[in-house]
């Protein structure tokens, strides 16, 4: 069966300062990865995915996420954080084994932004 | 991308009686999933919805608690039955859409965020 961890809680950052968010995986065949962001009242935004190729995804609103094979890891990353990407952060592996389409998702990272 | 819309936003329902959650998209799409999210916590699968077919849910989900219809491409209802305090969650409608790559991505909805009294 597939699985995700975010090991982290909370995480937070200063503003200006690089943050990162936390994200392992399982899965007994290929990992097609996902990041998604919730903001407050509001459903989920798709950030960027990870199918093949590249290790280092880019996506919306400067996100970047760098899959590590080795380490069944796809962590989310930004150079410079702002305030304004105070939210909740899940990933999500897709289970693609007999045709599947079914996302599990991880716990979630609250991401707390500070000025 | 796809613009999804869900109806009711919010709602307060007294125990014993049922919600339908209606979820309406801006373009044709054949996979439509339904979502869980209790308070505090990460997303459940409760259900996939094809056009022309009886949804398929994932254990722990029956059809007689949350029965699904999808009567066309770009609309789906979620009924939530015989409601207890244990249903108060944020329910999410997600469509697969074909992008760029050869993988769909999954696009969520506002959600309906429901608190049973």
């Amino acid at each position: 069966a597939q699985s995700v961890a975010q090991p982290e809680d909370q995480v937070n950052v200063a503003e200006g300062n690089p943050l990162t968010v936390k994200c392992t995986y399982s899965v007994s065949g290929n990992p097609y990865l996902f990041w998604y962001v919730q903001y407050p009242n509001r459903g989920l935004q798709f950030l960027l995915k990870y199918i093949t190729g590249d290790n280092l995804v880019k996506g919306s609103y400067g996100f970047e996420a760098e899959f590590n094979k080795s380490q069944t890891s796809f962590h989310l990353k930004k150079p410079s954080a702002l305030v304004s990407d105070s939210a909740l952060y899940f990933c999500a592996v897709r289970d693609t084994t007999r045709g599947g389409n079914k996302l599990t998702f991880g716990t979630g990272t609250q991401l707390k932004v500070e000025l | 991308s796809a613009v999804i819309s869900q109806k009711p936003s919010r709602d307060i329902c007294q125990r014993g009686t049922s919600l339908t959650i209606q979820c309406q998209v801006d373009s044709q799409v054949t996979m439509m999933f339904w979502y869980r999210q209790q308070p505090g916590q990460s997303l459940t699968l409760i259900a996939t919805a094809n056009q022309g077919s009886e949804a398929t849910y994932e254990s722990g989900f029956v059809i007689d608690k949350f029965p699904i219809s999808r009567p066309n491409l770009t609309f789906s209802t979620l009924t939530v039955s015989n409601m207890s305090p244990e249903d108060s969650s944020i329910y999410l409608c997600s469509v697969e859409v074909w992008g760029d790559g050869p993988l769909e991505t999954q696009y969520f909805g506002p959600g309906t965020r429901l608190l049973v009294l």
